[in-house]
């Protein structure tokens, strides 16, 4: 099977540039997750979805954040304009809670905001 | 609101020691909980998962946990650590009946095994 995809996996760019993270999470999962994950304060989850509605997006930091889930297959985060203190990575994980399924984590993407 | 709390921040053992890590939440009501590992530059892992039953539950690679309900402790143990366990171990709980999806995650303990 295969697993969270996203991408890309790193993304330099400079401040005040749009940001956009993808992910597409797990076949037959009915939930998805994002998070961001820094030395300082670990792991955040940022929002999450249910059957691609937004349940809960109480951990996106501000109005720069946003996350759309179009579709069950394909979820994206965006940051505009970005900042330096939102280099971090940042994790997609998806579920099936119907099933008890526990999440599971892509491989991340890397962001540094120069 | 409900936390994690993993008390051991970083652990240092030698080869073939016992690990206990420890994970304690303060949610009373029904919970899931999970224990996730992270290697390094890797994503995270699912290492075991309690949802209900057996309260002392066997995950990959050689480790368990205890699910003490009297104490909301979910300790991670290992009899015998290899090199190969260095990683940054993450304890979440979900509270079950809330109907929420979302886990808190502890804020990791970071495991180094020397060999």
């Amino acid at each position: 099977d295969a697993g969270v995809i996203q991408s890309p996996r790193h993304e330099v760019t400079e401040m005040g540039q749009e940001v956009t993270l993808r992910c597409k999470p797990i076949s037959g999962h009915n939930s998805l997750f994002w998070y961001r994950q820094t030395m300082m304060r670990g792991l955040e989850l940022l929002i999450y979805f249910n059957n691609n509605v937004p349940i809960d997006d109480s951990g996106m930091p501000e109005d720069r954040f946003s996350a759309k889930m179009p579709n069950a297959s394909f979820s994206t985060l965006k940051i505009q304009p970005s900042e330096p203190r939102d280099s971090a990575v940042y994790f997609c994980a998806s579920s099936n809670w119907d099933r008890d399924q526990p999440q599971h984590f892509g491989d991340g993407t890397r962001l540094s905001i120069l | 609101a409900q936390s994690v709390s993993q008390h051991n921040h970083h652990v240092i053992l030698s080869e073939a020691a016992s690990l206990e890590l420890g994970c304690n939440y303060s949610y009373g009501g029904t919970v899931n909980l999970f224990w996730y590992v992270q290697y390094p530059g890797q994503h995270l892992q699912l290492l075991l998962k309690y949802f209900s039953g057996d309260p002392l539950v066997k995950g990959i690679k050689g480790f368990e946990a205890e699910f003490i309900k009297s104490k909301f402790s979910f300790n991670l143990r290992k009899p015998s650590v290899q090199w190969s366990d260095t990683a940054e171990y993450f304890c979440a709980v979900n509270d079950s009946a809330s109907g929420t999806y979302k886990y808190i995650f502890g804020t990791g303990t970071r495991l180094k095994v020397l060999a």
